[in-house]
């Protein structure tokens, strides 16, 4: 059974620039959360999405974007990069109906320059 | 809204004693509590939560913690710690309804022979 997958591991960009970074979910999980860990922090939430529709939404900027499609993966989109939105991107997938359980993928490590 | 509060950034320790790692937490709702442990260049893994019911919670690799409402603390322990426990330990908080995780800026935990 495989576990949460994100892709690609490491991603280097320049300021200005656009990402996409990507989740697919455990087996069985219908919900996808993505989450920013910045160096030495602990991660903060970033959205939450459920049934292809963005449920709930921490305080990040709209350049910060997501989407769900039917398979249930997903994809974190960032435009107009920073150097403060490098950091490692965390996607945790949950089954709707078990609020408590959230698996985590490895991550991926954006670095903007 | 929650907040999550560990106390000690850094917890050195040698193998084979006993180790608490502090998490304090604020809401003014019904919460769910967690540990979870990044080891280097990894995600989360989650090594317990607390719902409801027995304020001790036993979890992964020989570590427990204990709810305590009144002084709302989570403190996680291990009576007795190895090498590979050395890792960074993150505290975390959800309201009862969205799956949303706040969590901690964590704890290192640095175990030394």
């Amino acid at each position: 059974d495989a576990g949460v997958t994100q892709s690609p591991t490491h991603l280097i960009k320049t300021r200005g620039q656009q990402v996409t970074l990507r989740c697919s979910p455990k087996s069985g999980h219908d919900t996808v959360s993505w989450y920013q860990q910045a160096l030495g922090q602990g991660p903060q939430f970033i959205f939450q999405y459920y049934e292809e529709e963005e449920r709930q939404r921490g305080n990040f900027p709209d350049r910060f974007s997501g989407h769900q499609f039917p398979n249930y993966s997903s994809e974190l989109n960032v435009n107009a990069l920073l150097l403060g939105d490098s950091a490692l991107y965390l996607c945790a997938s949950s089954l709707a109906g078990v609020k408590y359980e959230q698996y985590f993928g490895p991550g991926t490590r954006l670095t903007v320059t | 809204a929650q907040s999550v509060t560990q106390l000690d950034s850094q917890v050195p320790v040698f193998e084979e004693a006993p180790v608490e790692l502090r998490c304090n937490y604020s809401s003014s709702v019904s919460v769910y509590l967690f540990w979870y442990v990044q080891y280097p260049n990894q995600g989360l893994q989650l090594l317990l939560k607390y719902l409801s019911g027995s304020t001790l919670v036993k979890g992964i690799n020989g570590f427990e913690a204990e709810f305590n409402k009144s002084q709302t603390s989570f403190h996680l322990r291990k009576p007795s710690v190895h090498i590979s426990d050395t890792a960074e330990y993150f505290c975390a908080v959800s309201g009862t309804g969205f799956q949303k995780l706040v969590f901690g800026t964590g704890t290192r935990l640095l175990v030394s022979p």
